[in-house]
């Protein structure tokens, strides 16, 4: 059983350059989720998908941010004209979808915008 | 959001017990979860609550109170690996699936 996956672990980039992050959920999960975390903080909800719709997006998700999963398995998350206040850890999660609906998480990328 | 609102930080003597407590507003709660999160490393699921009433798994238990908005963490025998932040985090019949997670409360476990 592979849990999620993400791709990168790590990211640095210049502002203004643009980043894409890869999740990978667990096989037959069908939500995805997005977070944001800082340090010292709890991870913020971003978006999620329902198999390959996108059904809700946070306030922070800035036009600058764009999410797909096109087929329904992988998602990728975009970050368009980085800004240094992008820099935190990005983690994805997937569920089943059912009962407790139980979020597993991903390691994270964690994003350095210089 | 959901205000949740829990200790910053906490310290414990490896062996003992320790209670780490989250409050929450009750409006459209529908469930409250338990993460463990050692630094640098994913999230991991500790509990779920959703009825009112004590989940025990095996060293680590988990209350809610849903009249009160309350919830606690009880973490028994505690061992040095258990040093790691602990997230609250509830879900809200107005925000969808979304976790909403508290700050974390970060557990230092001393010898």
């Amino acid at each position: 059983d592979t849990g999620v996956s993400q791709d990168p672990r790590h990211k640095i980039t210049k502002r203004g350059q643009n980043v894409t992050f890869r999740c990978d959920p667990i096989s037959e999960h069908n939500r995805l989720y997005w977070y944001r975390q800082t340090l010292g903080q709890g991870p913020e909800f971003l978006t999620y998908f329902q198999n390959e719709a996108q059904l809700e997006k946070s306030r922070l998700l800035s036009d600058r941010f764009s999410a797909e999963r096109p087929k329904g398995s992988f998602s990728t998350l975009e970050i368009q004209r980085t800004e240094q206040g992008d820099s935190a850890m990005y983690l994805c999660a997937s569920s089943l979808g059912q009962g407790k609906n139980i979020q597993y998480f991903g390691a994270g990328t964690r994003l350095s915008v210089l | 959001g959901q205000n949740i609102d829990q200790p910053t930080e906490m310290t414990a003597t490896e062996g003992a017990i320790v209670q780490i407590n989250c409050t929450y507003q009750t409006s459209g709660f529908n469930g409250l979860f338990w993460y463990q999160q050692h630094a640098g490393e994913a999230p991991t699921f500790l509990s779920y609550n959703v009825l009112d009433g004590l989940e025990e798994k095996g060293r680590f238990s988990s209350f809610l109170s849903r009249s009160k908005g309350y919830s606690y963490l009880l973490l028994k025998e505690l061992q040095m690996k258990d040093s790691a932040s602990y997230l609250c985090a509830g879900t809200n019949s107005n925000s969808g699936y979304a976790l909403n997670f508290g700050k974390g409360t970060s557990l230092l476990v001393t010898p």
